[in-house]
């Protein structure tokens, strides 16, 4: 699986703009880029994915990078809720897709 | 409902002991998943379900044996457990098994401690 590297932590402060970064300089072609985040004591929950263009919902907003290696999910005002940790996962299309291959993440810390 | 539940929330056994696990959701996903989640450590695949079949063990002792009664239910049955078992166990699911892009959905987990 390709690899992904994060910052172990990040702050903010409540109702600023949080940019997490991510670099996935082994990506291939076919591999979709996912965001998962954590909050304490709850399991992992879906933020965002996307392949190549930038991708918004009503949780986050996805930038990629023109050569796909890397990419920043955009918190666009942090909530005390969005304290968690988030992980950038890499999902192919080979035959380890089935499966979320967690790296360690990033600590995001919301100040009020 | 978007929901994936899991009991009990809490669960202390002693290494003797026999207990299970439960994960049920009613999302019409066909596959399901167990996750080891050990203390500031990220979540590590244990099983995978496809179809009610298991598909994938990825290479988790004897000691945990899972189950997939029926499409919306799953089960971690436990037994001889060591302490270094001790983990947040966490279920998910997803439409079908083999996709890079579908999401997984994840239930809040149940905190084993094997004393």
């Amino acid at each position: 699986d390709a690899k992904t590297t994060q910052p172990n932590s990040m702050e903010s402060n409540e109702e600023e703009p949080v940019h997490l970064p991510c670099n996935h300089s082994t990506i291939s072609g076919t591999d979709y880029i996912h965001w998962y985040r954590q909050l304490p004591s709850q399991g992992p929950e879906y933020v965002i994915h996307g392949l190549t263009s930038n991708v918004n919902n009503r949780m986050a907003s996805l930038a990629i990078a023109e050569d796909r290696k890397s990419s920043t999910l955009i918190l666009h005002r942090a909530t005390l809720r969005d304290a968690a940790v988030y992980y950038c996962i890499l999902r192919g299309s080979g035959g380890s897709n089935y499966k979320l291959t967690f790296g360690k993440g990033t600590l995001l810390t919301v100040n009020p | 409902d978007t929901e994936v539940t899991q009991t009990p929330k809490h669960l202390v056994m002693g290494m003797t002991n026999k207990k299970s696990l439960k994960c049920e959701q009613h999302m019409g996903h066909r596959a399901m998943y167990w996750y080891k989640q050990k203390a500031k450590k990220p979540p590590e695949l244990m099983f995978v379900y496809s179809y009610e079949k298991l598909s994938i063990n990825e290479s988790v002792p004897s000691r945990f044996s899972p189950e997939c009664p029926n499409s919306s239910l799953l089960n971690l049955h436990l037994h001889a457990l060591q302490p270094e078992d001790s983990a947040l166990y966490l279920c998910a699911s997803s439409p079908q098994r083999g996709s890079s892009y579908n999401e997984q959905f994840f239930g809040p987990g149940t905190r084993l401690t094997v004393l």
